[in-house]
């Protein structure tokens, strides 16, 4: 296993177009998360899937914004109708399921980022 | 509400020079994680450390040492003997233990990021 997987790497568009990104996590990780990192800034939380279910949009994901993960492996974030705003890196990590600090919780809520795929909006 | 607060935003010293970087953070929770991230050039994150909240011990791990003060909520970050390869972002990071269940599915999954600070290590 490679790690988390993201693509593409790199994405300009113009205002209003649609995109979309790609993430394959680690294989075992059954949780996912997607973060949005402006420059300057720490990662900001997105969404997170615990296999297939979306358990939590933060409320910078705008009905612009959705993810899914169909079969609880690959996630998908789309973008509609680009802004400027939307410009940023967009991280893609998974994790085991974390049971708790006494409970093999060796590694688990352990954070894996991908790459990340950088998005400018023209 | 979480917040991590990294002062420093910039921090430039000479190889073979020791560093620290600081780390303060707020939470209600009583129970949570604390975290460091390398970001280096490339851009990936990289898992360095994750602490509980019930474990104060400070932990070293070759060049690089955490000190965890709970009476201060501070996670500081000391990398001795810096070198040219530790130039990068790093981020500490908190996450919070929830009690209703450890296996939740709202549960210690959300991390609250601090804004980072670029160290860069000269030669």
């Amino acid at each position: 296993d490679t790690g988390v997987s993201q693509d593409p790497r790199h994405k300009i568009t113009k205002r209003g177009q649609n995109v979309t990104f790609r993430c394959d996590p680690i294989s075992e990780h059954n949780r996912l998360y997607w973060y949005r990192q402006t420059l300057g800034q720490g990662p900001e939380f997105l969404t997170y899937f615990q296999n297939e279910a979306q358990l939590e949009k933060s409320r910078l994901l705008s009905d612009r914004f959705s993810a899914e993960r169909p079969k609880g492996s690959f996630s998908t974030l789309e973008i509609q109708r680009t802004e400027q705003g939307d410009s940023a890196m967009y991280l893609c990590a998974s994790s085991l399921e974390d049971r708790g600090p006494g409970i093999g919780s060796s590694g688990a809520n352990v954070l894996t980022f991908g790459a990340g795929s950088r998005l400018t909006v023209l | 509400a979480q917040k991590v607060t990294q002062a420093q935003t910039e921090i430039s010293v000479v190889e073979k020079e020791d560093v620290t970087l600081d780390c303060v953070y707020e939470t209600r929770d009583t129970t949570y994680y604390l975290f460091w991230y390398k970001q280096p050039p490339s851009g990936e994150l990289v898992f360095l450390i994750r602490r509980n909240s019930f474990d104060e011990q400070n932990e070293i791990s070759g060049r690089y040492s955490w000190n965890f003060q709970k009476s201060t909520s501070s996670f500081n970050f000391t990398i001795t003997a810096s070198q040219v390869v530790d130039s990068a972002v790093y981020f500490c990071a908190l996450s919070a233990i929830r009690a209703l269940g450890w296996n939740s599915g709202g549960s210690n999954y959300k991390l609250t990021f601090g804004k980072g600070t670029l160290l860069t290590v000269n030669p």
